[in-house]
């Protein structure tokens, strides 16, 4: 199963509100997470059950879609926030990550 | 507090083997399914293999099978994963990652260790 992130940068400003957009090649349910990584640090779990938020998460981030079409937004961006985010099927026992969004100030 | 920490990374050469190590604590290991996934230098995350909580359960993906054998001794809270025929592509940050509870994704994961394939 092949996934497909868009845009694959973003640049935006604090308090801005942004939605980067994951597709899978066939359908995958809601079997869709996502995460987010900061430089030289391993990635951090957001979001999975593509709208179930990880405890501890902020509730500025939020996840919805299902079968092929998925989305994640940052309803008022934060500094900490600025970092690339990638999504990942689990439908597959094959995992697959889209290529990454990198959210730039 | 769950931790993993991964070891046994280093220089080897393209042909070469290696044995990565990824300890757990804070949580019982025996019942999380583990993955390891790698990132190469400026790249995206791969995930290159999986193990169910005992041991029988495994898969990986295209580009390391039958080059990679990963596997795990519960009663030493370990995770293992042999490469072999390394080349100059494997060459990557890898992460031992766990499964906390069943058909979720992975939610807890270690620090990495860096695999460098180069002559």
């Amino acid at each position: 199963i092949q996934m497909t992130q868009s845009p694959s940068t973003l640049s935006a400003s604090v308090g801005d509100r942004v939605t980067i957009t994951c597709r899978a090649s066939q359908s995958i349910s809601s079997r869709l997470a996502w995460y987010q990584q900061t430089p030289g640090r391993a990635p951090k779990l957001l979001i999975y059950w593509a709208s179930t938020l990880e405890s501890g998460v902020p509730s500025r981030f939020s996840g919805s879609g299902s079968g092929t079409e998925f989305t994640l937004t940052i309803s008022s961006l934060q500094p900490d926030d600025f970092a690339i985010y990638y999504c990942q099927q689990y439908q597959s026992p094959m995992y697959t990550f889209g290529q990454g969004t990198k959210l730039e100030i | 507090e769950v931790q993993l920490v991964e070891s046994g990374g280093g220089l080897a050469q393209p042909g070469g083997s290696l044995r990565l190590s990824c300890v757990g604590s804070g949580f019982t290991f025996s019942s999380y399914s583990m993955n390891w996934v790698r990132q190469a230098p400026g790249k995206g995350l791969e995930w290159i293999a999986f193990i169910g909580s005992g041991g029988t359960t495994i898969h990986y993906a295209d580009s390391v099978k039958g080059r990679f054998t990963i596997s795990r001794d519960n009663a030493k809270n370990s995770l293992y994963l042999q490469l072999s025929s390394l080349r100059e592509e494997d060459t990557a940050v890898y992460y031992c990652a766990g499964e906390s509870t069943l058909s979720s994704p992975p939610d807890h994961w270690g620090q990495g260790t860096l695999v460098t394939v180069s002559s």
